[in-house]
Order: C-alpha cells, then structure tokens, then sequence
C-alpha cells in the first residue's frame, strides 16, 4: 500500500532561516513526487514536481530514492511562505492517484 | 482561465439526511476528481472521471456516495445517508493533462 509521512505538523522557522519540509513515502514502482501548497483562504495548488526540477518561489525538492525521501528545502524564508504543504507521490500514467500526506503546516516568524 | 467551481460552500445537514455538490471543472479539462478532507488530514481520492467514464473509484463508500459526471463537463456527488463521519470538506479538481490537478475552493460539510 502506497505510504506518505510528512512528520511534522507544525514547523515555525525565522524570517531568512533556511526551511526544510519533510516527507517520506513508501511506494510500489516509480512514483512521480509532487508537493502542493495551501495558502490561507487560498486554494489547494501544485507547487512543483520532481520530474520538472524546477526552483518554484525559491523552493527546491530533491528526490532521494534510496531514502524514499522528497523533502522542500529553501534557504532563506519568507513571510509569504507560511501556509500548508502537502507532499503527493502518485503512480504513472495511467495510475496516477495522488496520495498526500498529512500536511505540514509552516509558519514564518518575522 | 476561470478556476473549479463547487457549490455550496458550506453545509450543514442532519446524520440520516441526504446532500448533493455540484463542481464545474475549468473548461476543456477531462479529467475530474473528487476527494475527500477530513479535519487534520490530507486530500483523499474518492472518484476520478475521464470525461464521463469513471477511471478509479476505489475509495468511494459505495453503499452511501455515488458521483455523476453526465455530460463529460459538471459533476456532483451525493451522500444518502449522512453519517457523522462524513464531516469534511469535499474538494474537486480537474485536470488537462492527468497531471497537475487545480482545486476548486471546496464544499464544508458539517453532519449533526
């Protein structure tokens, strides 16, 4: 069975401290790796995938499959960073549920 | 583009009764997702759509909730009877491409 465990509830970080956003899975195959962002009285929205490697809003994520690890890094938060993440692996085409985690929610501390 | 909508927004029902919500996926999308967030808890997949065929239904309580996409564009689904642990927030999304899936603001349901 497909596993996501983001092991933090809640995070609080300092305004320009380097952020790291946890998140584990346990998946059968290839998952492609996704996190999704909640801003407050926002919508649900995909913040970056893995496959892209791209730096979203100065966001990075680095897929390590021998930790089954996909953690959020970023090195020097913002205020407008705080909101909800969830991390979402899914299978490939074809089977691509997304399952999600529970959810961190970060806070940035000016 | 405009976004998902959902109607409504917030809901409050009695255990035993029945409720409906209505999404409007954003325009060209086939692909259409329902799923289910309980208080504390990420998104759950109840149905998803592939224009009006259903692709993955595995996790929708088949004995209480069904889910129509009639037409390939609007959905609802409905809940008949209400228990209380069906409080939650009802979300749909949609999708071009199977891959980056937008959210609709999300239906409030509250069971008393």
């Amino acid at each position: 069975a497909q596993r996501v465990t983001q092991p933090e509830k809640l995070l609080s970080v300092f305004k320009g401290a380097p952020v790291e956003l946890k998140c584990n899975y346990s998946y059968s195959g290839s998952p492609e790796l996704f996190w999704y962002v909640q801003y407050s009285r926002q919508r649900l929205q995909l913040l970056l995938r893995h496959i892209s490697r791209e730096s979203i809003k100065g966001f990075t994520a680095d897929l390590n499959k021998g930790e089954t690890s996909f953690h959020l890094k970023k090195p020097f938060a913002q205020e407008e960073d705080s909101a909800m993440y969830y991390c979402a692996p899914s299978g490939n085409f074809g089977n691509e549920k997304l399952t999600f985690g529970t959810g961190t929610r970060l806070t940035i501390i000016p | 583009e405009a976004g998902v909508a959902q109607s409504p927004r917030y809901k409050i029902i009695e255990k035993r009764q029945s409720v409906a919500f209505w999404c409007n996926p954003i325009s060209g999308h086939a692909t259409l997702y329902w799923y289910q967030q309980i208080l504390g808890q990420g998104p759950k997949l109840l149905i998803q759509f592939q224009n009006n065929g259903v692709v993955d239904d595995s996790q929708l309580p088949k004995d209480r909730f069904s889910a129509e996409r009639l037409k390939g564009v609007d959905s609802t689904l409905k809940i008949q009877p209400a228990k209380l642990e069906d409080s939650a927030v009802y979300l749909c999304a949609s999708s071009s491409d199977r891959v980056e899936q937008y959210f609709g603001p999300g239906t409030r349901l509250t069971v008393t």
